[in-house]
């Protein structure tokens, strides 16, 4: 069983609908949690980082993480069809350490 | 600022050939990572370099991959001899240093091997 478990989808949402994104993990020591958005034929790119439990929020992205059932989300509110990409769930036990991800999970936003 | 670059974007290679990735990281970053990436997976550390030295290289095959970073810069990471299973994308990507948690990565390197 891999360490950090994420569904690979695919999802399709239609456009302005909110999008729920979420991850789960076996390793307690992880404490950075942090969500990759990845285009096709690109290299990952960080949306959002979180250290420990809590809630962050970015413009139309909000990242949750709970420690306590080992579960991480992130939502899309108001999805565009740029938002379609693959987002990757990503976490660490220390900063700067290696990134353990999670599979992926392929979203589509159609007009 | 410039991001990570790396060379070269696609490679085809029969088995058995050797193949060689670089890797150049954002002006200033002191931190280098290696992952890889399978089809329809994660990317996975293969080394992370502080300066000069391999730091963490636990899941680096080191019966046929190499990696240097000479003068804490560029990086190259080889394969020699190359195998099916290593069909893969190589990504690179740097962070400031390592108390950093951003890290960048780079479009990554297409390897197909035949």
């Amino acid at each position: 069983q891999k360490e950090v478990e994420q569904d690979p989808g695919p999802l399709s949402v239609p456009e302005g609908a909110i999008v729920s994104l979420n991850c789960t993990y076996s390793n307690s020591v992880f404490q950075y949690f942090m969500w990759y958005r990845q285009y096709s034929r690109k290299g990952p790119e960080l949306l959002m980082y979180t250290y420990s439990s809590g809630n962050k929020e970015d413009g139309r992205f909000t990242a949750q993480v709970d420690k306590s059932s080992k579960y991480i989300s992130l939502f899309i509110r108001d999805s565009q069809p740029s938002d379609s990409a693959t987002y990757l769930c990503a976490m660490s036990q220390n900063s700067g350490y290696a990134l353990n991800f999670g599979k992926g999970t392929s979203l589509l936003v159609t007009p | 600022e410039a991001g990570v670059v790396q060379s070269p974007r696609y490679k085809i290679i029969e088995k058995k050939q050797p193949v060689a990735f670089w890797c150049n990281p954002i002006s200033g970053h002191n931190t280098l990572y290696w992952y890889r990436q399978n089809l329809g997976q994660g990317p996975e550390l293969l080394i992370r370099y502080e300066n000069e030295e391999a730091v963490d290289d636990s899941q680096l095959p080191k019966d046929r991959f190499s990696a240097e970073r000479l003068k804490g810069v560029d990086s190259t990471l080889k394969i020699q001899p190359a195998e099916l299973g290593d069909s893969a994308v190589y990504l690179c990507a740097s962070s400031r240093d390592s108390g950093t948690e951003t890290q960048y990565f780079g479009p990554g390197t297409r390897l197909l091997v035949l």
